[in-house]
This record gives structure tokens, C-alpha cells and sequence, in this order.
């Protein structure tokens, strides 16, 4: 079975710092994808970032970027030049393999991410 | 474009209640799917959908039931309400069928069951 794992529960970071927020992933198939989610204190989920088990490079998006360990089975969200409006709770999730009728995503619990000024 | 909406926002039930959260969605996305959020856990896929007229269950269907009825809208009905269904309800759709297939959520309902 599929599994995500968020250890941090918390983090602090300075403004104009980076962070790096940890994920790791079980699972048995070759084929995956993993994404990062951000819900503000508002409550709506917002798309951050995606990368494909056979994605060689790591995705970068902005201020994030992914930094994917295919052996460790690590897929690590990076912010950059942390804002206050980073401020939020950051969601990793793992679909299964791409394409046919599940593609339901598995959620780790999250990691709450307060950027002081 | 709206993109995912749900009604309600916000409802409290009492024990044994039923209701019906609505999911609509205008990208003519063909999956479509409703998580639930507790305190302290990821989001947990309750149903979900991969076309008009399917469902299929998730991870925590017990004590749900859905419908697909049109492309655009996928219901979560509650027949009788229970305290532990106290929760964040979000309604996510996505295209389907792709290598990278991105969810979008909608705002979410926040249910209160006493």
C-alpha cells in the first residue's frame, strides 16, 4: 500500500530564508507521481509543484523546487526566499501509477510552516 | 471560470440527519472526487468518480453515498449523520487519463455533526 510520511509537524523559518519542508514515500510501483499542496489559513488547497517517478530532473516552480531521491524515496519541497505569505500548512501526495481510472491522490499529514519576519 | 465550487459552505447537523453536499465543477474535467480533512491527518478519499454515471469507493466510504448524475456536478450524500462525520468535506476535480493530473479543490464545507 501506498504511503506518505511527513515528520515535521512544525517549522519555523526567518523571512528571506529558505526551508526545506521533508516527505517521504512507500510504494511498490515503478510508476508515480508526487505533488505538494499549500492550504493557507483560508482552507482552500493550492497546487504547488509535481514530479514524475521517471522525471530525471527535479521540478522547480518559481520559489519551489522538488528535491527528488528516487533511492531514499524522498521528495522534499524547497522554498526559497521565504515570504510571509508562505505561512500555511503544506500538504505531499503521492498518486499512483499515470493515467487510467485511479488517480486518487494519497496525502501525507502535513507540515505547518510559520515564516517569522 | 469558476473552477470547483461547493454549497454549503458551513452546516451543523444533528445526530441521524441526513444531508447533501454539492460539488460543481466548469472545466469539463471527467474525474472528479471528495476527500474529507480531520485535525492532525492528510486529506482521506471518501469517492470518487471517473465519469458521468460512475463512482467508485475510496479510502473512507463507510457512511457516504454519491452520485454523478451530469459531468459537471458529483453529490456526497449523508443518510444518517454521525458525530465522527464532524469534518472539512473537499470536492477535487482533474482531467483524467494524463501523466501529470493535477487536482483542483474547491473551498471546502466545514460540517459540524452534535
Amino acid at each position: 500500500a501506498q504511503k506518505i510520511t511527513q515528520t515535521q509537524p512544525g517549522m519555523f523559518v526567518q523571512e528571506k530564508e529558505a526551508v526545506t519542508l521533508d516527505c517521504t514515500y512507500d510504494t511498490s510501483d515503478q510508476s508515480y507521481g508526487l505533488f505538494w499542496y499549500k492550504q493557507p489559513s483560508s482552507g482552500e488547497m493550492i497546487f504547488l509543484i509535481y514530479q514524475g517517478s521517471y522525471d530525471e530532473q527535479n521540478a522547480t516552480e518559481g520559489r519551489y523546487s522538488l528535491n527528488f531521491q528516487k533511492a531514499r524515496k524522498s521528495a522534499n519541497l524547497v522554498i526559497s526566499a521565504s515570504q510571509l505569505g508562505d505561512s500555511a500548512m503544506y500538504f505531499c501526495a503521492m498518486s499512483p501509477p499515470y493515467g487510467g481510472a485511479t488517480n486518487k491522490l494519497i496525502f501525507g499529514t502535513g507540515t505547518l510552516l510559520a515564516v517569522q519576519p | 471560470n469558476a473552477g470547483v465550487t461547493q454549497t454549503p459552505k458551513f452546516r451543523v447537523l444533528k445526530t441521524g440527519q441526513s444531508m447533501t453536499l454539492l460539488c460543481a465543477q466548469d472545466m469539463n474535467h471527467e474525474y472528479m472526487y471528495w476527500y474529507r480533512q480531520d485535525p492532525g491527518m492528510g486529506l482521506r478519499l471518501i469517492h470518487y468518480s471517473v465519469g458521468e454515471g460512475t463512482t467508485a469507493k475510496g479510502e473512507v466510504p463507510d457512511g457516504y453515498n454519491v452520485s454523478r448524475l451530469k459531468k459537471q456536478n458529483f453529490l456526497l450524500g449523508l443518510e444518517s449523520a454521525a458525530p465522527s462525520q464532524t469534518s472539512v468535506y473537499f470536492c477535487a476535480s482533474s482531467g483524467g487519463g494524463g501523466q501529470f493530473d493535477e487536482q483542483y479543490f474547491g473551498p471546502g464545507t466545514r460540517l459540524t455533526v452534535t
